[in-house]
C-alpha cells in the first residue's frame, strides 16, 4: 500500500516560516518525481512545485518562487517544502504527491493544513 | 499560465443517468512527443484527490468502467455513465503539457 504522510503544518503569522515534510512508503521513492499541490479552503487545486528523482531539477510556480523551496532526502524517503515569507494567501491544505509523468499525479497524501494569519 | 476551463461548474444528476464534464484549454495540449497530457481527478468530500484518467483516455486500475475520457487538442470530456451515489464530489481536469501544470476550476457532481 502506498502511503504519503505529511507533517509540519499549522498556524503561522504573515512573514513567518514553516517546513512541511512528507514520508513515503510503498513506492520506489528514489525513482519517483515528487510534487506539492495546494488547495485553499473551499477552492480548487494549484500546483506548487516539483522535483526530479535526485533533487537536481526543481521547479516552482511564480507565486511561490523565491519564497518556497522543494527538496528531498532519498535516504529517508522524504520530501520537504520550506516555506518562507508566508502570506495570508498561502493558507491552504498542502498535498504531497507523486508525479509519475507530466504532472499526472497517481498518489496523494492526506494533506496538511497551513494557516497564515495574525 | 495556460487556462483550463471546465463546464458546467455544478452538475446535478439522477442516479443511473449519465453525466458529461467539458474541459477546454487555452492552447493545444499535444506535446512534442505526440502525447496529450490531460488528466482527470475526482475529489470526494473530505478526501484527497484521486486520479481517474490520464493521457486523455487511459483509465486507472480500480476505476469503474463507467468513467471514460475523450477529446483531443483543446477540447476534452469526462463521461460518467450510470451515475451512482459514490460518484458525488468535485472533478478536476489538469494539463501537464505546459509548465506550470494547471487545473480546471472543478465541477461539483451531486445526486438529484
Amino acid at each position: 500500500e502506498v502511503k504519503l504522510v505529511e507533517s509540519g503544518g499549522g498556524l503561522v503569522q504573515p512573514g513567518g516560516s514553516l517546513r512541511l515534510s512528507c514520508v513515503a512508503s510503498g513506492i520506489s521513492f528514489s525513482n519517483s518525481w515528487m510534487a506539492w499541490v495546494r488547495q485553499a479552503p473551499g477552492k480548487g487545486l494549484q500546483w506548487v512545485a516539483n522535483i526530479n528523482t535526485d533533487g537536481s531539477d526543481k521547479s516552482h510556480v511564480d507565486s511561490v518562487r523565491g519564497r518556497f523551496t522543494i527538496s528531498r532526502d532519498n535516504a529517508k524517503n522524504s520530501l520537504y517544502l520550506q516555506m518562507d515569507s508566508l502570506r495570508v494567501e498561502d493558507t491552504a491544505v498542502y498535498y504531497c504527491a507523486r508525479d509519475p509523468h507530466f504532472a499526472a499525479v497517481d498518489h496523494w497524501g492526506q494533506g496538511m493544513l497551513v494557516t497564515v494569519s495574525s | 499560465d495556460l487556462v483550463m476551463t471546465q463546464s458546467p461548474l455544478s452538475l446535478p444528476v439522477a442516479p443511473g443517468q449519465s453525466a458529461s464534464i467539458s474541459c477546454r484549454s487555452s492552447q493545444s495540449l499535444v506535446y512534442s512527443d505526440g502525447n496529450t497530457y490531460l488528466t482527470w481527478f475526482q475529489q470526494r468530500p473530505g478526501q484527497s484527490p484521486r486520479r481517474l484518467i490520464y493521457e486523455v483516455s487511459k483509465r486507472d486500475s480500480g476505476v469503474p468502467d463507467r468513467f471514460s475520457g475523450s477529446g483531443s487538442g483543446t477540447d476534452f470530456t469526462l463521461k460518467i455513465s450510470r451515475v451512482e451515489a459514490e460518484d458525488v464530489g468535485v472533478y478536476y481536469c489538469m494539463q501537464g503539457t505546459h509548465w506550470p501544470p494547471t487545473f480546471g476550476q472543478g465541477t461539483k457532481v451531486e445526486i438529484k
